[in-house]
């Protein structure tokens, strides 16, 4: 397995206040990626990053955003959080067009 | 955008085939990919095919592409229960590494 861990796993937030997911790789992949996971939605990519200190946005990047200082950490901070964020977020890296190696997921409830 | 369609949901005995479909929309789609997803884990590619390409097959895997109607199908030959998960099909159209994901298919595999 690809060397991929997100924390925390779970988390349970109130309205309005700030989250932070980590991510963090193992494999030196230049590609990171966020994904949220909604049931009928599939996954939507909210944020990616190509480089460090270099992201760009996904199609639901609206409420989040993304910082990657060094190869291995991608974060994805909610400023506010909302009922609507409530998701499974996915972290996911990559180095060809061949396949993204994703984590675990992390479980978020805002309440 | 690119768009990625599939059904929500299969149903098939255990030792059938099982048929899982996709539909895209952006016909300069490169490589096309099948990923599985088990409960509670983040998704695992299963197999890709190049658009050059018709046909793949990969021991009880087969990926049939027709471009002419943006069809992608996985056909799982004997369908054991281990294979009860969620199929996404996916799409790479060029950009920064950027990926399309369908809603994915839920099969359920009954003994």
């Amino acid at each position: 397995d690809a060397g991929i861990t997100q924390s925390p796993r779970h988390k349970v937030t109130e309205t309005g206040t700030p989250v932070t997911l980590r991510c963090h790789q193992t494999e030196n992949h230049r590609y990171m990626y966020w994904y949220r996971q909604d049931p009928g939605h599939g996954l939507r990519l909210i944020h990616y990053s190509y480089g460090v200190k270099d992201t760009d946005k996904g199609e639901v990047s609206d409420g989040y955003s993304v910082s990657r200082s060094k190869t291995e950490d991608f974060l994805l901070t909610l400023e506010s959080a909302t009922s609507s964020q409530t998701s499974v977020y996915f972290c996911a890296i990559s180095e060809s067009k061949y396949e993204q190696y994703f984590g675990p997921g992390t479980r978020l409830t805002v309440t | 955008g690119e768009d990625v369609e599939q059904s929500l949901f299969l149903s098939v005995r255990e030792g059938d085939s099982s048929v899982i479909n996709c539909t895209y929309t952006d016909s300069s789609s490169t490589y096309l990919y099948w990923y599985k997803q088990e409960p509670g884990a983040g998704l695992q590619l299963l197999t890709y095919i190049f658009s050059n390409m018709d046909m793949k097959q990969d021991q009880r895997l087969t990926v049939l592409l027709n471009k002419k109607d943006k069809h992608l199908s996985l056909r799982i030959a004997d369908t054991q229960t281990g294979d009860s998960a969620i199929y996404f099909c996916a799409v790479f159209s060029g950009g920064y590494q950027k990926v399309t994901f369908g809603t994915g298919t839920k099969l359920q595999v009954i003994p």
